[in-house]
């Protein structure tokens, strides 16, 4: 049983497009964050929501925006891709805030 | 904000040989210190973590040290094995406000285990 499932794992699109991430969990937790991993491996919160209302907000371009339709989902939709956006993006989990956190496989985005 | 550094950036050892891998944060307020490890193509996962009332804490072979007043924390593996070739992360979490708190991690150290 996968805890946190994200889908796609693979995105390769041009420019200018949009696209989605969808991020499930089956862990029952309260909390789901969005990480970016770039190409230098550093781990930088996006997002972070605590039952379906976002508390956390960092300084991401507003082409991001995070939705959350129940607690057990956290999708991204990202607007008018850069190059820049191309990063491996995670989906994670805790049950405790500061606690444990439950990472997904990544999505790995490339911008042609 | 919260400022995490890391290093080495790079670590490679013999099997069997120990590894340490230290970190500072410059937000005194910070009182969790977890540390993850990352497969290759996998998402990272929690190995250890460590609170600031205590000060060192070990799991079999790993351990984590903790310095509050010098605002570093580290690392040690012992009898290295080359499964524990990896990225290793470590972070800090402060509250951001309300019941809120925010993780900021380190720039990863990758470690490889030679046979």
């Amino acid at each position: 049983d996968t805890a946190v499932s994200q889908t796609p794992k693979y995105l390769v699109t041009q420019m200018g497009n949009d696209k989605s991430i969808k991020c499930e969990q089956n862990l029952g937790h309260d909390t789901m964050y969005w990480y970016k991993q770039d190409s230098k491996k550093f781990l930088k919160i996006m997002f972070s929501y605590n039952n379906k209302e976002l508390i956390i907000n960092e300084t991401v371009p507003n082409r991001f925006s995070p939705k959350s339709p129940d607690k057990a989902h956290l999708n991204l939709h990202i607007n008018s891709l850069e190059l820049g956006d191309s990063a491996v993006y995670f989906c994670a989990s805790s049950q405790t805030v500061p606690g444990e956190l439950f990472f997904g496989e990544g999505s790995r985005l490339t911008v042609l | 904000g919260e400022n995490v550094e890391q290093h080495p950036s790079t670590l490679s050892v013999q099997e069997g040989d120990s590894a340490v891998i230290k970190c500072t944060y410059s937000d005194s307020a910070s009182n969790y210190f977890p540390w993850y490890k990352q497969e290759l193509g996998k998402g990272p996962q929690l190995i250890i973590d460590i609170r600031s009332n205590v000060g060192e804490k070990k799991d079999q072979r790993i351990a984590v040290t903790l310095n509050k007043t010098a605002k570093h924390f580290s690392l040690h593996i012992t009898e290295t094995q080359p499964e524990d070739s990896a990225v290793y992360f470590c972070a800090a979490s402060r509250r951001s406000g309300g019941s809120n708190y925010k993780l900021t991690f380190g720039k990863g150290t990758l470690l490889t285990v030679n046979p």
